[in-house]
C-alpha cells in the first residue's frame, strides 16, 4: 500500500505565475487535509476535503488559494499569482475516516517564488 | 484564539541525556492531543492522548497529558542521535488539528 504522494516535490515559480501542487491520498482514504510550512514555523491547518466537497477551508487565504478533490484523481491545492510569502512546504496528509488522527502525510511540496 | 505553544523552541543535550519536552494548548472544543517527529520530510504519528494521567509509551518515548492545567510533556530517556528531530504538539478541535512550532531537538554524539 504506497503511502500519500504528493508532486512535484520541488516546484520553483516566478511571481505572477500559478502553483499546482497534487496529493494522491492513501488506497482506501477520501479524507485529504492541507498544511502550509514556513520556515521555523510549524504547520498551519488550510483546507479539509472529502471527495467532491470542502469540508473546512478556515485556514486558506481569502484570495490566489484554491483547493479541490475531485471524483477522480489527486487532491489540487491551486495558487494563483504567486507573491515572494507563498514559498513555503506545503503537505498533505490523508486518512480513512473523519478523525485526524489517523492521518497519514506526504512528504511535502517545496514551494520557491523567485 | 486557539494555540499551541511549545517549549523549549529549541534543545541541544549529548547522547544518553534525558529530555522533556512541553506542550501547553487553549483550544476550544479539544479532542485529543497529538505528538509528532519531523525529520527531513513529513511528520510521522508518535502518540495521541485523550485522557488525563494516563502515560503512553513507546521504547525511550513516552508522553501524559493533563487536561486540568491544558498541557502535555513528552520525554525521551537515553537519547540517540538518531532522535535529533523537530518534535511537533498538536491538538485536535473539531476536525482539523492545530499545530505548536514544534521544539528542535539535537542530540551531540
Amino acid at each position: 500500500n504506497a503511502g500519500v504522494m504528493q508532486n512535484p516535490r520541488h516546484l520553483v515559480r516566478r511571481r505572477g505565475q500559478e502553483a499546482r501542487l497534487r496529493c494522491s491520498p492513501m488506497k482506501g482514504h477520501s479524507h485529504v487535509y492541507w498544511y502550509r510550512q514556513l520556515p521555523e514555523e510549524g504547520l498551519k491547518f488550510m483546507v479539509y476535503l472529502q471527495k467532491e466537497n470542502i469540508i473546512d477551508e478556515s485556514g486558506m487565504p481569502k484570495e490566489r488559494f484554491s483547493a479541490e478533490f475531485p471524483k477522480e484523481g489527486p487532491s489540487i491545492l491551486r495558487i494563483q499569482q504567486v507573491v515572494r510569502g507563498d514559498s513555503a512546504a506545503y503537505f498533505c496528509a490523508s486518512s480513512p475516516d473523519r478523525g485526524p488522527e489517523t492521518q497519514y502525510f506526504g512528504p511535502g511540496t517545496r514551494l520557491l517564488v523567485l | 484564539e486557539d494555540k499551541v505553544v511549545q517549549s523549549p523552541l529549541s534543545l541541544v543535550v549529548h547522547e544518553g541525556d534525558t529530555v522533556t519536552l512541553n506542550c501547553s494548548y487553549e483550544v476550544t472544543n479539544f479532542r485529543s492531543l497529538l505528538w509528532y517527529k519531523q525529520e527531513k520530510k513529513a511528520p510521522t504519528f508518535l502518540f495521541m492522548l485523550t485522557s488525563s494521567g494516563i502515560e503512553k509509551k513507546s521504547g525511550r518515548l513516552s508522553s501524559i497529558l493533563d487536561k486540568k492545567e491544558l498541557f502535555s510533556i513528552l520525554n525521551i530517556t537515553a537519547t540517540q542521535t538518531g532522535d535529533s528531530a523537530i518534535y511537533l504538539c498538536a491538538v485536535r478541535r473539531d476536525d482539523k488539528i492545530i499545530f505548536g512550532k514544534g521544539t528542535r531537538l539535537h542530540i551531540l554524539p
